[in-house]
């Protein structure tokens, strides 16, 4: 089956600071989800992209839809103690189930 | 609106015993989905239901798991019998069409302990 690459596997940074991580596959891929679980809970979804090359916004939030359709990026503006999580990737595939990255756990100094 | 429901929270169990878990999804939610979530890792789908029917169950390891969601409606999970490396998150997840393309809403999850 399809295989995500997400990277980095982890990020320790500081209040205020930026973050940007991002999901690979050798697979085109026809939808990208953004999702963000917090320990002892289910996935929530953040964003989600339909088009190549599609760029969207949920508060400090931004994902793009990569033109190859072979990748993702999320990036968190000015990150704040509450950013702090597992933030996870998943696609379609055409015809195909959804398939999840490993995860990026991300820890937030204050 | 409600969202998707699992019960238990919490499940310890021995190896070589049999566990269950329930699942209720979003209301109107056609399209529901169990996934395995072990510690570190993403989740992975082990079985899809359309209704009443399985869509998906090529991932489910049938020789110990069962699914069932006989009205269509909530849906049960079981393990008999358990191994250790059964040990993960067991996440229930529903969406309102048949699901290709559509984001999934997840549960909280059943925490199961195999010792």
């Amino acid at each position: 089956g399809q295989q995500l690459n997400q990277s980095p596997q982890s990020m320790f940074i500081q209040e205020g600071e930026d973050v940007s991580m991002n999901c690979t596959s050798s697979s085109i891929f026809n939808t990208w989800l953004w999702y963000k679980q917090d320990p002892g809970e289910g996935p929530v979804l953040l964003i989600a992209l339909y088009k190549a090359g599609e760029l969207t916004s949920n508060g400090r939030l931004t994902a793009q839809f990569g033109i190859t359709r072979k990748d993702s990026f999320l990036n968190i503006s000015a990150s704040i103690p509450s950013d702090v999580g597992i933030y996870f990737c998943a696609g379609y595939s055409s015809g195909s189930r959804l398939t999840f990255g490993e995860g990026t756990q991300l820890t937030v100094n204050p | 609106e409600a969202g998707v429901a699992q019960s238990p929270r919490y499940k310890i169990i021995e190896k070589r015993q049999s566990v269950a878990f329930w699942c209720n999804p979003i209301s109107g939610h056609a399209t529901l989905y169990w996934y395995q979530q072990i510690l570190g890792q993403g989740p992975k789908l082990l079985i899809q239901f359309q209704n009443n029917g399985v869509v998906d169950d090529s991932q489910l390891p049938k020789d110990r798991f069962s699914a069932e969601r006989l009205k269509g409606v909530d849906s049960t999970l079981k393990i008999q019998p358990a191994k250790l490396e059964d040990s993960a998150v067991y996440l229930c997840a529903s969406t309102s069409v048949r699901g290709y393309n559509s984001p999934l809403h997840f549960g909280n999850g059943t925490r199961l302990t195999v010792t």
